[in-house]
């Protein structure tokens, strides 16, 4: 199985509050995770993505971090929301270790940012 | 830096219409390009292309990748309305850019009855 569980579909945030949302995959052990912004309905975003429990790489400087506290779950988080931090949130996984692997995509959170 | 773009950005076509999406990257050490289609949420995976000049084909979708151009492209032939989607690009590299999936800016394909 290569489901992936993503919480909450949509959220409203005011400006300045905190968020944390999750992402938890089934399937096997030690996946490459990641997280995408898209706005717009467009391209990709590309913004964490993580090989391992703890190991962490950051591609764009923002007010967002994430978090791998287990080896099936993926955290992104702010302390201070922006109004340019909203979009759609994907979460998405591929095999780790291999290349030449598709990534499999969970159904996404919406925040709007108020 | 690694770089996807895709064209045209949109797309408006007739049904039974051919289309051509197209897709270019400058990436280190290139590994893989990858085809995904979205219709609401998640992208589905379309294609996976490693090798230059060998097409992958499924139904009326077919693509092709030039590695020594640096470009893609992916075809719907006889298109229909449920083809309507954003087609996105990701290429992934190697070295610095291990395990990194990087996306280009979709294209926008509307098919009208």
């Amino acid at each position: 199985s290569q489901t992936i569980h993503q919480w909450p579909a949509t959220l409203v945030q005011p400006v300045g509050s905190p968020l944390s949302l999750e992402c938890t995959v089934e399937g096997t052990s030690n996946p490459n995770l990641y997280w995408y912004r898209q706005a717009a309905g467009r391209g990709l975003q590309l913004l964490f993505y993580s090989v391992g429990i703890g190991q962490i790489s950051s591609e764009v400087p923002q007010n967002l971090s994430a978090s791998r506290p287990q080896d099936r779950q993926f955290i992104l988080s702010s302390k201070k929301l922006l109004l340019s931090d909203s979009g759609f949130y994907l979460c998405a996984r591929r095999w780790g270790g291999r290349m030449n692997t598709e990534a499999f995509f969970g159904q996404g959170t919406r925040l709007t940012v108020v | 830096e690694d770089k996807v773009v895709q064209s045209p950005l949109s797309l408006v076509v007739h049904e039974g219409d051919t289309v051509t999406l197209n897709c270019s990257y400058e990436v280190t050490n290139f590994r893989s390009l990858l085809w995904y289609k979205q219709e609401k949420k998640a992208p589905t995976f379309l294609f996976m292309l490693t090798s230059s000049g060998i097409e992958k084909k499924s139904g009326r979708l077919s693509s092709i990748l030039d590695k020594k151009e640096l470009f893609s492209i992916l075809n719907i032939t006889a298109t229909q309305t449920g083809d309507s989607a954003v087609y996105l690009c990701a290429v992934e590299g190697v070295g610095g850019a291990t395990n990194k999936l990087i996306f280009g800016t979709g294209t926008l394909l509307a098919v009208q009855p």
